[in-house]
C-alpha cells in the first residue's frame, strides 16, 4: 500500500467547467475525509465517509459540490460550474477513526481562471 | 462553535534553541488534541495526538484544560524541524478535525 492517493495533482479549468478529483484510501481504513486548504489557512473539513456512506458534511459544501465513495473504497468530489473562489487545495485524507489520526494525501490543486 | 487558534504564524530560533508553538482552543466539553506538520514539499502527516501522551522527534504537548492550551515544546531544535506546523481539535461526538491557520517554524544553522 503506498498511502493515500489522490489524482490529478494540479488541475487548471475555466470557471463554469465541472472537475472531479479522485482519492484512493489506504485500504484497511473505512473513513475517508475531504478537506480545502486555501493560502495561509488549515485545512477545512468538507465531508466524510464511512464505508460508503457519508455521515457528515460542511455547510462550506454547496450544492456545487457532490462527493461519493461507491463501494466504500475509493471517492470522487465533484464541483460544477466552478466559480474562482474554488481555487485551492483539495486534500484527502483516511483513518481507522479520528483519533487514531489521518493519512493524507498530496492534494489536488485547483486552479480557476 | 469549536475553533483552534495558533496565535503566531512564524518563529525563528537557532538550532539548538528551545521552542513553543502556541495552541489555544474553544470547547465547552473534552476535546481531543493534535499536533500535524508539513515539512517542505511533503503531504501534512500526524505528528502526535494528546491521547497518546507521547514524544515524537523530541517534541511533547500538555493538555491544560484551565487555559485551553496544547502548546507543542522542544527543549532543543534541529533543522530537520523547519516546517509548518498545524494544532487540531476532534471531540466524540464528530469524526472531524477542525485546524488552526498553522505556524511556520524555522530554525537556522
Amino acid at each position: 500500500d503506498t498511502g493515500v492517493s489522490q489524482d490529478p495533482r494540479h488541475k487548471i479549468t475555466k470557471r463554469g467547467q465541472n472537475v472531479t478529483f479522485r482519492c484512493d484510501p489506504i485500504s484497511e481504513h473505512n473513513r475517508l475525509y475531504w478537506y480545502r486548504q486555501t493560502l495561509g489557512q488549515g485545512p477545512e473539513f468538507l465531508t466524510y465517509f464511512q464505508n460508503e456512506a457519508q455521515l457528515e458534511k460542511s455547510r462550506l459544501l454547496s450544492d456545487r459540490f457532490s462527493a461519493e465513495r461507491p463501494k466504500g473504497s475509493f471517492s470522487t468530489l465533484e464541483i460544477q460550474r466552478t466559480e474562482q473562489g474554488d481555487s485551492a487545495m483539495y486534500l484527502c485524507a483516511s483513518s481507522s477513526g479520528t483519533f487514531y489520526g489521518y493519512t493524507f494525501g498530496s492534494g489536488t490543486r485547483l486552479t480557476v481562471v | 462553535a469549536q475553533r483552534v487558534t495558533q496565535p503566531e504564524k512564524l518563529l525563528s530560533v537557532f538550532k539548538g534553541a528551545p521552542v513553543e508553538l502556541k495552541c489555544n482552543y474553544s470547547y465547552s466539553g473534552s476535546p481531543e488534541l493534535f499536533w500535524y506538520v508539513q515539512y517542505s514539499r511533503q503531504r501534512l502527516q500526524l505528528l502526535l495526538r494528546h491521547i497518546s501522551r507521547e514524544s515524537i522527534k523530541g517534541f511533547t504537548a500538555d493538555l491544560n484544560k484551565g487555559e485551553t492550551s496544547f502548546h507543542l515544546k522542544k527543549p532543543f531544535a534541529q533543522e530537520e524541524d523547519s516546517a509548518m506546523y498545524y494544532c487540531a481539535l476532534s471531540w466524540s461526538a464528530s469524526e472531524k478535525l477542525v485546524f488552526g491557520k498553522g505556524m511556520k517554524l524555522t530554525v537556522n544553522p
